[in-house]
């Protein structure tokens, strides 16, 4: 099980948002996030906790291991206002966190 | 570039099946580390990883999904598709195809269909 906080968040441009996603038990590194926008399909953002995908602003990042894990957005842009989702990828079933929505 | 379109039909009737099929282009199935994976999401809720087939048809499911889902995949075709019996409206959601790929000793969802959402009402 993956738990986000906070589930919704209310943010400035520029800002500097910080989201957590705390996991059931040790699953070292093998933690995604991803950003969802409304009506589109889920992106990569973050894989193997803290690695960038290829193209992802670097005003993003991901830190931890084990069971807690945050994703930060550094300065808060315009097109950031979405929803992000932690994921384990570990073991299967592939769980995802609740989501947190980032919103104006 | 991996493209992935999912297609079939948006209203199914409470007890029937729902069926799916995800196509994929610009890659093939059979690209090792490439994990076929189906996801959900029901209205205002979050993700649901469903299962996933590789090429040579081996299978993981859900276990809260298992005794009604069956994930087949046509290699000649470039297609794998979803079939989920006896459904009721919690069944109503969007649901995609994506890529769970294995790269370099970690996994992650790459690619993504755009969705389709799938009703469940007579």
């Amino acid at each position: 099980q993956l738990t986000q906080s906070p589930s919704s968040l209310a943010a400035s441009v520029g800002d500097r948002v910080t989201i957590t996603c705390r996991a059931s038990h040790d699953i070292s590194t093998f933690l995604g996030w991803y950003q969802q926008k409304p009506g589109k399909a889920p992106k990569i953002l973050i894989y193997a906790a803290s690695t960038l995908h290829s193209g992802v602003p670097s005003r993003f990042s991901g830190s931890g291991s084990g069971t807690d894990f945050t994703l930060t957005i550094s300065s808060l842009q315009p097109e950031d206002f979405a929803t992000y989702f932690c994921q384990q990828l570990n073991t299967y079933p592939r769980i995802f966190g609740q989501g947190t929505k980032v919103e104006i | 570039q991996v493209h992935l379109q999912e297609s079939g039909p948006g209203l199914v009737r409470p007890s029937q099946t729902l069926s799916l099929t995800c196509n994929v282009s610009g890659g093939s199935i059979y690209s090792g580390g490439s994990y076929w994976t189906w996801i959900r999401q029901r209205p205002g809720k979050g993700l649901e990883w469903i299962g996933y087939i590789y090429h040579n048809g081996n299978t993981h499911y859900n276990p809260s999904l298992k005794s009604r889902l069956a994930i087949s995949v046509d290699t000649s075709k470039n297609v794998f598709s979803l079939s989920l019996s006896s459904v009721t409206a919690e069944d109503t959601a969007v649901y995609y195809c994506a890529r769970d790929t294995y790269n370099n000793g970690w996994y992650y969802f790459d690619y993504w269909g755009q969705g389709i959402m799938v009703t469940v009402s007579s």
